[in-house]
């Protein structure tokens, strides 16, 4: 079974600050997909990035960018110029490749962005 | 349209009412799945459909109902619900449930259910 670890439950950073979110997996698949889920307060799950374990080159979008270090499993998320809509919990989830059932999510790392 | 639709948002009802959660998209996805989510926790699948049948059940309780009338439409059907099953109920749909286009899960934004 695969496991999803997010080692800070709580983070925070100052608007136009970066900041770093952990994630680390573990797993014995060798194609599988990352993701990035974003949930504000409003609840709704949002896609923030999703990486395929195949392609070496981080996956980028916008203000969002990954480190994918395959080999020691971590898949981190920076945030750059934090705005305070960027405030919510962040879950960061696995999936095994073509199987949209078996995603697993961490525990989630609730960020505040402050003014 | 990427989206996908649940109604109600928010919805009370007593341990002996009989309710449905509705949930419904417009890609053209062949797969539609229900995640129940408690406060601070991350999702837990509860059931897949694909092709309009169902998939996956998560040995979840039969007090929960789901039903795939169409290729575009799911309902969860809720009777003699516990507090205990108060939580966001998130509906998904993806392209496939496996191969290609499994991983482009698109979420809906939920129904709140608070059970009393």
């Amino acid at each position: 079974a695969q496991t999803v670890t997010q080692s800070q439950p709580e983070m925070s950073v100052q608007e136009a600050e970066t900041v770093t979110l952990s994630c680390t997996y573990d797993t014995s698949e060798n194609n599988y997909y990352l993701f990035w889920y974003k949930q504000p307060p409003s609840r709704q799950m949002i896609l923030v990035i999703r990486q395929e374990a195949y392609k070496q080159q981080n996956a980028t979008e916008n203000r969002f960018s990954v480190n994918f270090q395959k080999a020691a499993k971590s898949f981190s998320l920076k945030i750059s110029d934090s705005q305070l809509g960027d405030t919510a919990m962040y879950f960061c989830a696995f999936m095994r490749s073509y199987s949209g059932y078996a995603l697993n999510f961490g525990k989630g790392t609730s960020l505040l962005v402050t003014p | 349209d990427t989206e996908v639709t649940q109604t109600p948002k928010h919805l009370v009802m007593g341990m002996t009412n009989k309710k449905s959660l509705k949930c419904e998209q417009h890609m053209g996805h062949r797969a539609m799945y229900w995640y129940k989510q408690k406060a601070k926790k991350p999702p837990e699948l509860m059931f897949v459909y694909s092709y309009e049948k169902l998939s996956i059940n998560e040995s979840v309780p039969s007090r929960f109902s789901p039903e795939c009338p169409n290729s575009s439409l799911l309902n969860l059907h809720l009777h003699a619900l516990q507090p205990e099953d108060s939580a966001l109920y998130l509906c998904a749909s993806s392209p496939s449930f496996e191969g290609q286009g499994a991983e482009k899960l698109f979420f809906g934004s939920g129904t709140q259910l608070s059970v009393l």
